[in-house]
Parts: C-alpha cells; structure tokens; sequence
C-alpha cells in the first residue's frame, strides 16, 4: 500500500458544478498536508495549505482534514473551464524531515464550458 | 529571475548516455529540491540541499543519480548511464527557508526520454 493513494480520475464536470477530490493515506505522523495545481506541460503550483485537522477556505477552494480517519478533501465551488488541471494532494510530518513532501498520484480534472 | 528556471525543457537521450539537468532556483531561496514525477506515478523526492548543510541524498534511486549545488545558488542533477526507466519529468523547485509550510516554488520541469 502507497502512503498516499489518490483516485487519477480522469473527472469531467460541467462549468459551475461542485467538486471534490480527496487522498487517504496511512502514515499517521503527517501533519501538513497540501494541495497542489499542476498544468500541463508546468510545474505544480501551491493551492491549499492545512495544518493538522480542520478546514480552510480560501474563495472558491475548501480544503478538509481529517486526521481520525486518514482522509483529506479539496472541494471547488462553481468550478470554471480555467481550474482544468491535474491536483495532487502531498503530506509532510512535520518531523526533521519537513521539507519532504509524499505525494499523491494526481486527479486530472476537466471541466467543460 | 522571477521563478525557478529549468533546463533543458526536453532533452532525448541514447541509453547509456550521461546527461546533466540544470535548475536556477529563485534569488535569496537557501532550500532547493528535485522530485521525479515518472508517467502514473505521484512525485518522487530525489535530493534536498538547505544552504551549506550536507545534502539530504536519501531519494536517489540508484548511484547512477549524483546532483549537486555550487556557491547555494544553480544545483545540477546528474544521471550516468541512462536507462530507459530513467524517462520522465524531472522538477526542481525552491523555498525561502527549509520545510514545506511556506510551500515549494517548482520550475516546469526537464522532460526526459531514454531511447
């Protein structure tokens, strides 16, 4: 079993559809965990950022942790053609290795106009 | 510059050639990192450099793989002997300081094919 697991879809939603993509995963010293927008051909850009359990928001973008159940989900409310990317969920355990980031495999999302 | 720069962008290759990839970190950032992100797979860290504190190579996946990093600025990923596993998106990326909090900023990446 990887440490992170992450569905890669493909998932295609009509523009102004609600979205949600999540990561489980089983080490449970993480504590950090991060999602990141990757476009094609580019590097992965910072999304969200969350420290242990709880949401954050931040406009469009809902990020949820919950460390009980090893579970984490990123939700985008009236998704756009523009948030057409691949998202990858990443973890750190904030121990003396915390510039080590796990990631996921990656979602690729389209939405389509 | 205003991000991190990477190059080459593609680079192809001849099994059993060696190859160098070059990344330009942002200006005043001390930490600098290389991940591999190979088709389907999630990223890979590789190597971590933190100013002048020995590198953390633990990524690596063989002795074929060396990097290094001159005067805390341009590091350099080496691969020796290509192998055809070796294909995929190389990513450099830097941060103001060591850890993952302030996030990483990455390059675009080297693509890399072995034939």
């Amino acid at each position: 079993q990887k440490e992170v697991e992450q569905d890669p879809g493909p998932l295609s939603v009509p523009e102004g559809a609600i979205v949600s993509l999540n990561c489980t995963y089983s080490n449970s010293a993480f504590q950090y965990f991060m999602w990141y927008r990757q476009y094609s051909r580019k590097g992965p850009e910072l999304l969200m950022y969350t420290y242990s359990s709880g949401n954050k928001e931040d406009g469009r973008f809902t990020a949820q942790v919950d460390k009980s159940s090893k579970y984490i989900s990123l939700f985008i409310r009236d998704s756009q053609p523009s948030d057409s990317a691949t998202y990858l969920c990443a973890m750190s355990d904030g121990g003396g290795s915390n510039y080590k980031l796990t990631f996921g495999k990656g979602t690729l999302l389209t939405v389509n106009p | 510059g205003a991000g991190v720069s990477q190059s080459p962008s593609n680079k192809v290759t001849e099994k059993g050639k060696d190859v160098e990839l070059r990344c330009d970190p942002i200006s005043g950032h001390t930490a600098l990192y290389w991940y591999r992100q190979s088709l389907g797979q999630g990223l890979e860290f590789l190597i971590y450099f933190q100013g002048n504190s020995a590198p953390d190579k633990s990524g690596l996946p063989s002795d074929r793989f060396s990097a290094e990093r001159t005067g805390g600025s341009v590091s350099t990923l080496t691969i020796q002997r290509t192998q055809q596993e070796d294909s995929a998106v190389y990513l450099c990326a830097s941060s103001l300081t060591g850890g993952v909090t302030g996030g990483y900023t990455f390059g675009s990446g080297t693509r890399l094919t072995v034939v």
